[in-house]
């Protein structure tokens, strides 16, 4: 089976770095994709990692380990507007279907 | 850009009522998903389309039906709706295969009283 774990909740203060990790069980692999979700609102895209290492896009940036089953979203320069929901998911090894994580819960701080 | 549309942001039915969800997506996109999210529970998958009249279940889909007549068009139907079926609905869609992002709809709150 697959299986996804993220930490519930974080707090973090504005201007700061907050890493939020993401650890996965799969039988195969195909990727791990990020998705931001304001209360209320739809998850948004962020990222997609296949390969190791490190991808940056502006403040945002995703690291993929695979040998370890582990990435983590690192958000630098933290906003206000950087509070929402942050999941993780991956593709399942057949069919068109994602196995999301529960979302971790990020809490900016003034 | 890609935009995934919903029939309604928020639904209020009764118990017993036949409730219909509309989503569609005007990306020609092959793959078609409806979720419901509840806190603490997260993202459960009812039920996905990968083209025009064909259906597979997810992980939860007691109590709900689905039709896709059009690529475009994905409906998600509660045929008699009940309490415990007060959530968020997301529908979703992408390209083929499961290493395309999906892109979501801004969701449906539905209230079963």
């Amino acid at each position: 089976g697959q299986n996804i774990d993220q930490p519930t909740e974080m707090t973090a203060t504005e201007g700061a770095i907050v890493q939020i990790n993401c650890t996965y069980q799969t039988s195969g692999f195909n990727g791990l994709f990020w998705y931001q979700q304001h209360a209320g609102e739809a998850p948004t895209f962020l990222s997609y990692n296949v390969l190791d290492g490190l991808e940056e896009k502006g403040r945002f940036s995703s690291f993929l380990s695979r040998s370890k089953g582990y990435s983590y979203l690192l958000l630098k320069e933290l906003q206000m507007k950087d509070s929402a929901s942050y999941l993780c998911a991956v593709p399942e090894n057949q069919g068109g279907k994602l196995i999301f994580g529960q979302g971790t819960e990020l809490s900016v701080k003034p | 850009d890609v935009k995934v549309t919903q029939s309604s942001r928020y639904l209020v039915k009764r118990t017993g009522e036949k409730v219909f969800l509309e989503c569609v997506q005007d990306m020609d996109h092959e793959n078609m998903f409806w979720y419901r999210q509840d806190p603490g529970l997260g993202l459960r998958l009812i039920y996905f389309s990968y083209d025009v009249k064909m259906k597979e279940k997810g992980d939860i889909p007691e109590g709900y039906s689905v039709s896709r007549e059009k690529k475009e068009r994905f409906s998600l139907i509660l045929e008699s709706a009940s309490t415990n079926q007060t959530s968020m609905y997301l529908c979703a869609s992408s390209l083929t295969g499961s290493t395309d992002t999906q892109y979501f709809g801004p969701g449906t709150r539905l209230t079963v009283l």
